[in-house]
């Protein structure tokens, strides 16, 4: 059985940082693309990373690119995302998405994790 | 990077068909077969329903189906139940090798 477990969030000040964590299971972690997506309180889906399966090609939305980072550690089983500069309007559920297949244009998201929530506040 | 366009919601009685588009470019859309479809319930994680414009993943009812022309994806759910009421969002892969999603549906079963 698939499985994703997102860890890492919590409250964190503006201008701060915070890592997340993402711990795969139940499928060879090495053999796919892995995404990270956000979805602020009551609103929609918004892709904020992805990453391919040896770390070849590497992707962000405008909205982070420069202040966040994804890896992944395929001997751990593991993707994150360090969060640097963080703003108010970074406060959200961050998904750790599986890919289809290995590369960056194979379907995101056909597992899912629960979540983990970010709010960034001072 | 903009948002794809979606519908903010739309609705149908059981057993009826409704059809949700979602409208981007060239450099989206329009120029790849890379274009999904989840389904969100309140307080769950989505759910990929269609895949590579028209493609169901196993498990996946046939009631659900996807197609595109130009630069329009559009999902159709036939049949509609109870079951169906949930946050729809389209994702198509980009020009610049990101993903892009579209704001969200809102389907009410009436």
């Amino acid at each position: 059985e698939v499985q994703l477990e997102e860890s890492g969030g919590g409250l964190v000040q503006p201008g701060r940082s915070l890592r997340l964590s993402c711990a795969a299971s139940g499928f060879t972690f090495d053999d796919y693309a892995m995404h990270w997506v956000r979805q602020a309180p009551g609103k929609g889906l918004e892709w904020v990373s992805g990453i391919t399966w040896n770390s070849g090609s590497i992707g962000y939305a405008d909205s982070v690119k420069g202040r966040f980072t994804i890896s992944r550690d395929n001997a751990k089983n593991s993707l994150y995302l360090q969060m640097n500069s963080l703003r108010p309007e970074d406060t959200a559920l961050y998904y750790c998405a599986k890919s289809r297949g290995s590369w960056s244009h194979n379907t995101l998201g056909d597992y899912w994790g629960q979540g983990t929530l970010v709010t960034v506040s001072s | 990077q903009s948002a794809l366009t979606q519908p903010a919601s739309v609705s149908g009685s059981p057993g009826q068909s409704i059809t949700i588009s979602c409208t981007g470019t060239s450099s989206d859309v329009g120029g790849y077969n890379y274009v999904s479809w989840y389904q969100q319930h309140p307080g769950k994680a989505p759910k990929l329903i269609i895949y590579d414009v028209s493609n169901r993943p196993s498990g996946v009812s046939n009631r659900f189906s996807g197609s595109k022309s130009g630069n329009t994806a559009s999902l159709t759910i036939s049949g509609l139940q109870a079951e169906d009421e949930a946050d729809y969002y389209c994702s198509s892969y980009t020009s610049s090798s990101t993903w892009v999603f579209g704001g969200g549906t809102r389907l009410t079963v009436l």
